[in-house]
């Protein structure tokens, strides 16, 4: 099993619909869950941190489910410069060593 | 401006010649870790550092080789061992709260 999964996708919606993709992570002593954006061809950028209570950023809400070890991300609204790669990654603070990310779940949003 | 930088952002070598890809950091960042991204999967780690004159190998190393004599510079570079080289390379950086890695442009090498 690895350590981070997420689904590759295409998710392919139209603009303005909500979507939502999860991962899921294997060890359970995971400290530090985020989101990172990537665009084609370009570096992978922090769309948002997760915290334990779950936190929001204008259209991105992002939850973690420690208990089934999995982190979620919702867009709403979606707009077409949403198109991109949405990076799971996870980290133990106790070794800069262990950042996982995953293989990353693409969005396609049409017109 | 803070950043990370690298250089060149593609790269053309021939095959059996080692290549050193640049890496640069100016936000005094102690760790800083080299990926390897092949089309349609996610970031490997090649090697990684945490501090001056240390580094350790990640889950690629093999073929490849570091250094880090400053704390700014991290350059890879990759050998002729390394058996399948074209890839997208990313340098990253993590400050000591090991919160968010920022990532350099990248530097694309294609090996002929």
């Amino acid at each position: 099993r690895k350590e981070v999964e997420q689904d590759p996708g295409p998710f392919n919606v139209p603009e303005g619909a909500t979507v939502a993709f999860n991962c899921t992570y294997s060890n359970s002593a995971s400290q530090s869950f985020f989101w990172y954006r990537q665009d084609c061809r370009k570096e992978p950028k922090l769309l948002m941190s997760v915290y334990s209570s779950g936190n929001e950023d204008g259209r991105f809400t992002a939850q973690l489910n420690r208990a089934s070890q999995y982190i979620s991300l919702l867009i709403r609204d979606s707009k077409l410069s949403d198109s991109a790669t949405y990076l799971c990654v996870v980290s133990l603070y106790s070794s800069a060593s262990k950042i996982i990310f995953g293989s990353g779940t693409r969005l396609s949003i049409r017109p | 401006d803070g950043g990370i930088t690298q250089s060149p952002k593609y790269l053309f070598r021939k095959e059996g010649q080692n290549v050193t890809l640049s890496c640069e950091q100016n936000l005094n960042h102690d760790a800083m870790y080299w990926y390897r991204q092949d089309p349609g999967q996610g970031l490997r780690l090649i090697y990684y550092s945490q501090i001056v004159n240390d580094f350790q190998k990640g889950d690629i190393a093999e073929g490849y080789s570091v250094s880090r004599e400053k704390k700014e510079s991290f350059p890879l570079t990759v050998t002729s061992a390394q058996k399948n080289p074209t890839a997208f390379y990313l340098c990253a950086s993590i400050g000591s709260s090991y919160n968010e890695q920022f990532f350099g442009p990248g530097t694309r090498l294609t090996v002929l």
